[in-house]
Order: C-alpha cells, then sequence, then structure tokens
C-alpha cells in the first residue's frame, strides 16, 4: 500500500466551477498535510497546509483534514484556466520525511 | 531573491559516467532534501540534511551519495550513471526538519541517461 494515494485524473472542470482533489493517506500518525502545485515542467510550489481536523481556507482553496479517516481533500473554488495543473498532496509521517502522492492533473476549460 | 538555486538545469550523461548535481539555498535552512520525480510515481526521498553536518538515507538512494558541504550548499553525486537514473532532480529545503515546516523547491535538474 502507498503512503499516500490520490487519483491521478486527469480531473476537468468547467472554468468557475469547484475542483475537488481527494487524497488518502496510511500513516495514522501523520501530522501535517500540505497541497503543492507543479505546472508542467516547473517545481511544485506550496498552495496549502493544514494540521487540524476541519477546513481551512486561503482565498479560493479550502483544504479538509479528517484524521479518523485518514483524508485530506482540496477545494478549489471558481476555477481559473491559471490552475491548470498538478496538484500533489505530501504528508509527514516523521520529523524530516514528506512522503508524496502521485499527483492529481486538473484541466479547467474556458 | 533566489531561493533554492540548482545547478545544472539540464545533463546528458554516458552510462557509467559520474557527476554532481549542485544545490544552494540562501533562506538560511537548517534542512535540506534531493528528490527525484519519475512520470506516474511522484516525488521520491533519495536523501536528506536534517543539520548541517548530518546526512540520512531516504526512499531510494542506492547509486547515490550526498554531500552537505555548508549550510547553504547540498550536493548530489552518481558515482556511475545508469539509464534507470534518468529522471527530473529537485533539491529542496525548510527551516527544520519537514514536520511543520513548508519545503522550498528549487527548479529542478533534468538528466538524462544514455
Amino acid at each position: 500500500q502507498k503512503e499516500v494515494e490520490q487519483n491521478s485524473g486527469p480531473l476537468s472542470v468547467p472554468e468557475g466551477a469547484i475542483a475537488s482533489l481527494n487524497c488518502t493517506y496510511s500513516d495514522r500518525g501523520s501530522q501535517s498535510f500540505f497541497w503543492y502545485r507543479q505546472y508542467s515542467g516547473k517545481s511544485p510550489e506550496l498552495i496549502m497546509f493544514i494540521y487540524s481536523n476541519g477546513d481551512k481556507e486561503d482565498g479560493r482553496f479550502t483544504a479538509q483534514l479528517n484524521k479518523a479517516s485518514q483524508y485530506v481533500s482540496l477545494l478549489i473554488r471558481d476555477s481559473q484556466p491559471s490552475d491548470s495543473a498538478t496538484y500533489l498532496c505530501a504528508v509527514n509521517p516523521n520529523d524530516y520525511k514528506l512522503s508524496f502522492g502521485a499527483g492529481t492533473t486538473v484541466t479547467v476549460r474556458a | 531573491n533566489a531561493g533554492v538555486t540548482q545547478t545544472p538545469k539540464f545533463q546528458v550523461l554516458k552510462t557509467g559516467q559520474s557527476m554532481t548535481l549542485q544545490c544552494a539555498q540562501d533562506m538560511n535552512h537548517n534542512s535540506m532534501y534531493w528528490y527525484r520525480q519519475d512520470p506516474g510515481m511522484g516525488l521520491r526521498l533519495i536523501y536528506y540534511s536534517a543539520s548541517e553536518g548530518t546526512t540520512d538515507k531516504g526512499e531510494v538512494p542506492n547509486g547515490y551519495n550526498v554531500s552537505r558541504l555548508n549550510k547553504r550548499e547540498f550536493s548530489l553525486r552518481l558515482e556511475s550513471a545508469a539509464p534507470s537514473q534518468t529522471s527530473v532532480y529537485f533539491c529542496a529545503s525548510s527551516e527544520r526538519g519537514a514536520g511543520n515546516q513548508p519545503q522550498h523547491f528549487g527548479d529542478g535538474t533534468r538528466l538524462s541517461i544514455l
């Protein structure tokens, strides 16, 4: 079983819609959760992090964490063509290591 | 405002050749990391350095060595390159252990082994 699993996509959404990305993790002791965005041919950039159960909002992005279900999600509201990218979920199973999912590719169609 | 700088950006090697990938950060971060990214497999940790003077193996260390030269610099060496090491390599840094600190990535080195 992979430590971090994501649907690979592609996830296609119309402009202005909500994109919903899901991530599950296997290490119940994980404490920190990150979402990175990676444009094609570019490096990952951090867009959200969440440590506590519940929702965390930052602009058009909302991260949701449910530690009991070992599930973290990212919602992108009012999706724009510039949101077309691969989104990587990363989970911290110990103090120095981040485990990354393979990523979900999102395409926002105009 | 460079952040994390990797050199070179592109490299083509022949099987058996050696080379060193360089990484430097100017954010005064304590921890540094080397990842490789292959299609469909996400980022996999090769080695990391929690602080100056320490290095530890990650998920896929075979065929690689690292040196934490000082607080700023963390290099990755391929002693005898193999086609399986064709990948995109990313260096990252964080203020301290990855626990609750975000990692900042360099632009990557695209390495092809023929």
